[in-house]
């Protein structure tokens, strides 16, 4: 099945830095979700974004819906050590199919 | 408001076997869709259920089924397992709009295939 882009695949990080990911397609979607899923559970909705352009925050979370649809980064502020995990982008095309299209994951450690 | 719960957590079976999982959404929700989840594949759309009826289906064998019931709770069924059926699966239940609709996870079912 197609996946997104996403980058980058991991990510060792020092507690308190900033992180960016970002996830690219080569088609359009009209929603565009960001989840963390921690080991032997199921993924957790962090962000939806439903416009092009529109820029979402969720506390020390910031998304973005690209402004070509076919895009989205997600930053992280001020990280600690409970944002470790695997983040996932996915995609949603245009109405009429509710499936989701998912990014290939970011795994993030935070060094404390 | 109690979450997505799927039944069981953890499955072993053997190549040939058969497996039904359960998955019961969130209150209200109507809409049910089965994901699965390996290390080589990711995650990838199995099949939705609406109101009893597959709406969506993804790009999988037919030995992968499922079906709703009129409470919205869906079982997906694989027939004649193989070790490559081993990984994580995931429903997600939504309330059955087509559009803009979010998703929320269960916490997976384990599926071992020896």
């Amino acid at each position: 099945g197609q996946q997104l882009n996403q980058s980058p695949q991991s990510m060792f990080i020092q507690e308190g830095e900033d992180v960016s990911m970002n996830c690219t397609s080569s088609s359009i979607f009209n929603t565009w979700l960001w989840y963390k899923q921690d080991p032997g559970e199921g993924p957790v909705l962090l962000i939806a974004l439903y416009k092009a352009g529109e820029l979402t925050s969720n506390g020390r979370l910031t998304a973005q819906f690209g402004i070509t649809r076919k895009d989205s980064f997600l930053n992280i502020s001020a990280s600690i050590p409970s944002d470790v995990g695997i983040y996932f982008c996915a995609g949603q095309r245009v109405s009429g199919a509710n499936n989701l299209f998912f990014g290939t994951g970011t795994r993030l450690t935070v060094i404390p | 408001k109690a979450g997505v719960t799927q039944t069981p957590r953890y499955l072993i079976k053997t190549r040939g076997q058969q497996v039904t999982l359960s998955c019961s959404p969130i209150s209200g929700h109507r809409s049910v869709s089965w994901y699965q989840q390996t290390p080589g594949q990711g995650l990838q759309f199995l099949f939705e259920y609406f109101s009893e009826t597959q709406r969506n289906k993804g790009n999988f064998p037919g030995r992968f089924s499922g079906r709703q019931f009129s409470n919205s709770r869906s079982e997906m069924n694989v027939s004649t397992l193989e070790l490559g059926d081993s990984a994580l699966y995931l429903c997600a239940s939504s309330l059955g709009g087509l559009h803009q609709e979010t998703q929320y996870f269960g916490p997976g079912t384990r599926l071992l295939v020896l």
